[in-house]
């Protein structure tokens, strides 16, 4: 399968533990983004690479989360002292370089409970 | 900023009836637009996309959108619903960031159902 692979896809931790994701893009794309979707809503931006550079975090993302993509291939998203609020699924997209309507395509993502 | 709106929370159909999914855009200069499926324990999928090149998209599994820019809207459509179509839809409008690259902003979702 050569498409958007996160791991794991589930995870329950208790509250103030924290956990860390992991999204491997498809090979060739250059761009990933994280995106988190909570029950009933559409998925909302966090945050954005090109190649191994950081270069957009939404105000969503507080100091808790912080993500990696260190070789501009896979990424990482960890949360620290997890809270109920960051349970949500937590969504990878990648893209190739292009204009404003190129396709990102999604992971299946991770689903993210917090007890 | 650019913002999609979508009408519907839930459709229901029945299978084999026509189905028509809302989405009304707002944006300062011509949009990207795009349709996306979530079936269950599946990933996003892209149904189609805006490019400009034409007001009538076609995308896979029958489903068509117009662009319709005096009304701001993007709906989606399909002639016959089919069992398998039962999914989330979220419309998707691309915006500029300060990063000088685009994001994907998402509506809320409609949620297809299709009785048989």
């Amino acid at each position: 399968d050569t498409g958007v692979s996160q791991n794991p896809r589930h995870k329950i931790t208790k509250r103030g533990q924290n956990v860390t994701f992991r999204c491997d893009p498809i090979s060739e794309h250059n761009r990933l983004y994280w995106y988190r979707q909570t029950l009933g809503q559409g998925p909302e931006f966090l945050t954005y690479f090109q190649n191994e550079a950081q270069l957009e975090k939404s105000r969503l993302l507080s100091d808790r989360f912080s993500a990696e993509r260190p070789k501009g291939s896979f990424s990482t998203l960890e949360i620290q002292r997890t809270e109920q609020g960051d349970s949500a699924m937590y969504l990878c997209a990648s893209s190739s370089p292009g204009p404003r309507n190129t396709e990102a395509f999604f992971g299946q993502g991770t689903r993210l409970t917090v007890v | 900023a650019q913002s999609v709106t979508q009408l519907d929370s839930h459709v229901s159909v029945s299978e084999g009836t026509p189905v028509l999914l809302r989405c009304n855009y707002s944006s300062s200069y011509s949009p990207s637009l795009f349709w996306y499926v979530q079936h269950p324990n599946k990933g996003l999928q892209l149904l189609l996309k805006y490019t400009s090149a034409a007001t009538l998209v076609k995308g896979i599994n029958g489903f068509e959108a117009e662009f319709k820019k005096s009304e701001t809207s993007f709906h989606l459509t399909k002639p016959s619903a089919h069992m398998s179509d039962a999914a989330e839809y979220f419309c998707v409008v691309s915006d500029g960031s300060t990063s000088g690259t685009y994001k994907y902003i998402f509506g809320t979702g409609t949620r297809l159902k299709v009785l048989a």
